[in-house]
């Protein structure tokens, strides 16, 4: 089984500051884990992946994330927001490298705000 | 760069009315998959198809849900007796060789 921790239901930062939203895991698996975006009134777009190559992962739109097994903790960051950010983002675990029977495992979602 | 089409984007019916909930897969995808959801709650995974049948689904996934590739192109989600509580969200993905499932845009249900 698997789960997924949003630590942060909404976090908010000024255009050209960092973003770090957070996530933790539990997976009975060695996991893939998912970032993906949803702007409003739209579907879900894969923003990277982790899938038990490179610890760091470079996404689209700058952003990227570091898999930390020690930590169960897959981060996204962002060096500098963009107003074009603001959107819900979901962390995601799956155990079989994102497809095979089992479906993949949501986090609650962090609201991410942009301030201008 | 192919994706997944759902249609309609939005729907409205009455409760206790069936609905079907369509979704075209990336064309060479293998699996399929449905998730609703709800309004204001995370993404919630109800169903996997492959190879024709269910692979596995959620608790979610009770009776009243039924899905189907009636041809070699479209994948459906049927609700047979909608409740209020159907009111979400459906997105669609697929999965193929690149290790990411893809979702399509989502249908938007409404019972009333």
């Amino acid at each position: 089984a698997q789960s997924v921790t949003q630590l942060d239901s909404h976090v908010s930062v000024s255009e050209g500051t960092p973003v770090l939203l957070r996530c933790n895991y539990s997976s009975s698996y060695s996991p893939s884990l998912f970032w993906y975006v949803q702007h409003p009134n739209k579907g879900l777009q894969l923003l990277l992946k982790y899938t038990s190559a490179a610890t760091l992962v470079k996404g689209i739109n700058g952003f990227e994330a570091e898999f930390k097994k020690s930590e169960t903790s897959f981060h996204l960051t962002k060096p500098s927001a963009h107003m074009s950010d603001a959107a819900e983002y979901f962390c995601v675990v799956s155990p079989y490298s994102g497809g095979g029977a089992d479906g993949l495992t949501f986090g609650k979602g962090t609201h991410l705000i942009i301030q201008p | 760069e192919p994706e997944v089409t759902q249609t309609p984007s939005h729907q409205v019916t009455q409760m206790g009315q069936e609905v079907i909930l369509r979704c075209v897969p990336i064309s060479n995808h293998l699996y399929f998959y449905w998730y609703r959801q709800i309004l204001g709650q995370k993404v919630e995974f109800l169903v996997s198809f492959y190879n024709n049948e269910i692979s596995e689904k959620s608790e979610i996934f009770d009776d009243q849900f039924s899905v189907e590739r009636p041809d070699g192109s479209n994948f459906t989600l049927k609700i047979r007796s909608t409740k209020l509580e159907d009111s979400a969200m459906y997105f669609c993905a697929s999965y193929g060789t690149s290790e990411t499932q893809y979702f399509g845009p989502g249908t938007r249900l409404l019972v009333l």
